[in-house]
C-alpha cells in the first residue's frame, strides 16, 4: 500500500489549460503539503493543511487553488496553465504540523506545459 | 528567512569510498535539521534529523551528520559507500516555532561508481 499517492503521474498539456493533481494519504496524518520541484531540482513549499484548514500559503499565482475535502485528501488545481508552471509536483504529509515532524512525500505528479 | 546552502551539486565517488555533502545554513531563529534523500523516480525519504541534545546524528544505513552550531554546518558523511546510495541529497531545516515549512538546499547528486 502506498503510504502518499499522487495522480497523475504526468500531465501534458497546453498553455492556458486548466488542471488538476490529486493526492491521497493513508497515514492518518494531519497535516498535508504541496511542494514544487524546478528543473534544478529546486523543492520549495506552496501549501500546507492542517485537518482540511489553510496553515501555510506561500507566494504562489492565485491560479493555484488547493482544496482539502477531508484531512486524508489534498488536490491541486491549476488555472490558465503558463510555460514556468512545468516542474514536478509533490505531496506530502506529516503526522504533526511543528517544526519537528517527518514529511513523507508521494512519487510526483511531472506537469509539462507546451 | 532561512537559507541553505549545499556545496556540491555534484559529487562522484567510487565504491567503498568516504563521502561527505557539505551543507551550511542561515537563520536568524533556531531550527531544526534534516538530510532527505531521493531515489530516481522516488518522493523524498527522510535520511535523519537534528532536533536537540547530541550533535552527531545517525541514520540507519551509515549516514551520519554532525550538527555544528558555530559553523551553521550540517555536513552528512558516510565512512563507506555502496551503488545503492546513488541518489539527490536534500539538506533542510524548519524552525523550531510555528507550523512545518521545510526550506531546501540545493539538492547534491551522489553518483557512486564501482
Amino acid at each position: 500500500d502506498t503510504a502518499v499517492s499522487q495522480t497523475p503521474k504526468y500531465l501534458v498539456t497546453q498553455m492556458g489549460n486548466d488542471k488538476s493533481i490529486k493526492c491521497e494519504q493513508n497515514l492518518g496524518h494531519d497535516t498535508m503539503y504541496w511542494y514544487k520541484q524546478d528543473s534544478k531540482k529546486f523543492l520549495k513549499i506552496m501549501f500546507s493543511y492542517n485537518n482540511k484548514e489553510l496553515i501555510i500559503n506561500e507566494t504562489v499565482p492565485n491560479r493555484f487553488s488547493p482544496k482539502s475535502p477531508d484531512k486524508a485528501h489534498l488536490n491541486l488545481h491549476i488555472n490558465s496553465l503558463e510555460l514556468g508552471d512545468s516542474a514536478v509536483y509533490f505531496c506530502a504529509s506529516s503526522q504533526v504540523s511543528g517544526g519537528a515532524g517527518e514529511l513523507f512525500f508521494g512519487e510526483g505528479s511531472r506537469l509539462t506545459v507546451l | 528567512a532561512q537559507s541553505v546552502t549545499q556545496l556540491d551539486s555534484q559529487v562522484p565517488v567510487f565504491e567503498e569510498a568516504p563521502v561527505e555533502l557539505r551543507c551550511n545554513y542561515s537563520s536568524s531563529v533556531s531550527v531544526y535539521l534534516f538530510w532527505y534523500v531521493q531515489y530516481p523516480n522516488q518522493g523524498l525519504q527522510l535520511l535523519l534529523k537534528y532536533l536537540s541534545g547530541s550533535t552527531l546524528v545517525e541514520s540507519i544505513n551509515g549516514f551520519e551528520a554532525e550538527f555544528n552550531k558555530s559553523q551553521t554546518s550540517f555536513h552528512l558523511r558516510k565512512p563507506s559507500v555502496h551503488i545503492s546510495d546513488t541518489a539527490e541529497y536534500f539538506c533542510a531545516v524548519s524552525i523550531i516555532q510555528g507550523a512545518q515549512k521545510l526550506v531546501f538546499g540545493q539538492g547534491t547528486r551522489l553518483t557512486i561508481n564501482p
